[in-house]
């Protein structure tokens, strides 16, 4: 079935650093994929997202592009703030079906931004 | 609301006792799902509602799950015969347009449950 594998963490960077969190995923069909973001204390919140090959979804500063030959869709962000500590799923749907997708998650990857 | 709410935001439950958990979707959001985040299986998906049938339940782990929803607004989740290993925090999402790629799922703050 579909799958998404994400780097393992935790990650700890200093602020201003670059930050790159792999995520590659397996799926059948023409999927959208997805980085979720969970603040401590917060509740899930869609960070960025893309419906399609080669397109590229972004946010606060957060960048991810849709690669179909690599399958994979990695986070990067060109300089971290403590503010970014959190957790980030990578995810995706498939969007084969007339019918909703449920989304399948990564296994999270915890990041700490040290000032 | 502004977004999907959840209640409670907490429940502490004996084993065996049934619990019910609310969901309330962003209004007008047709698609409703259920989720759940445990510390040993990560996020797994439950269950969706289109309008107020569940064409796919395929995520309920036991049949001692079990949801639904009524007038394609609030939904709720009933476990049965709680058991410890259903401690996990409950994540209600709804969006607007499943049938569109496009579509994004809006998630609502959860319901940590703890059995004893």
């Amino acid at each position: 079935g579909d799958s998404v594998t994400q780097m393992e963490g935790p990650v700890t960077l200093s602020e201003e650093a670059f930050l790159t969190i792999n995520c590659t995923y397996t799926a059948t069909g023409y999927p959208s994929l997805f980085w979720y973001v969970q603040y401590p204390g917060e509740g899930l919140q869609l960070l960025l997202k893309a419906t399609k090959a080669d397109d590229k979804g972004s946010n606060k500063g957060f960048e991810a592009t849709y690669r179909k030959e690599t399958t994979s869709f990695h986070l990067e962000k060109g300089s971290v703030q403590v503010s970014d500590s959190a957790v980030y799923f990578c995810a995706l749907t498939d969007g084969r079906y007339s019918s909703a997708s449920k989304i399948i998650f990564g296994s999270g990857t915890r990041l700490s931004i040290r000032p | 609301g502004a977004g999907v709410s959840q209640s409670p935001s907490n429940k502490v439950t004996e084993k065996g006792k049934d619990v019910e958990l609310r969901c309330d979707p962003i209004s007008g959001h047709t698609a409703l799902y259920w989720y759940r985040q445990s510390l040993g299986q990560g996020l797994e998906f439950l269950i969706y509602f289109q309008g107020n049938s569940a064409p796919d339940k395929s995520g309920l782990p036991s049949d001692r799950f079990s949801a639904e929803r009524t007038g394609g607004s609030v939904s709720t989740l009933t476990i049965q015969r709680t058991q410890q290993e259903d401690s996990a925090v409950y994540l209600c999402a709804s969006s607007l347009a499943p049938w569109k790629a496009t579509d994004t799922q809006y998630f609502g703050p959860g319901t940590r449950l703890t059995v004893l």
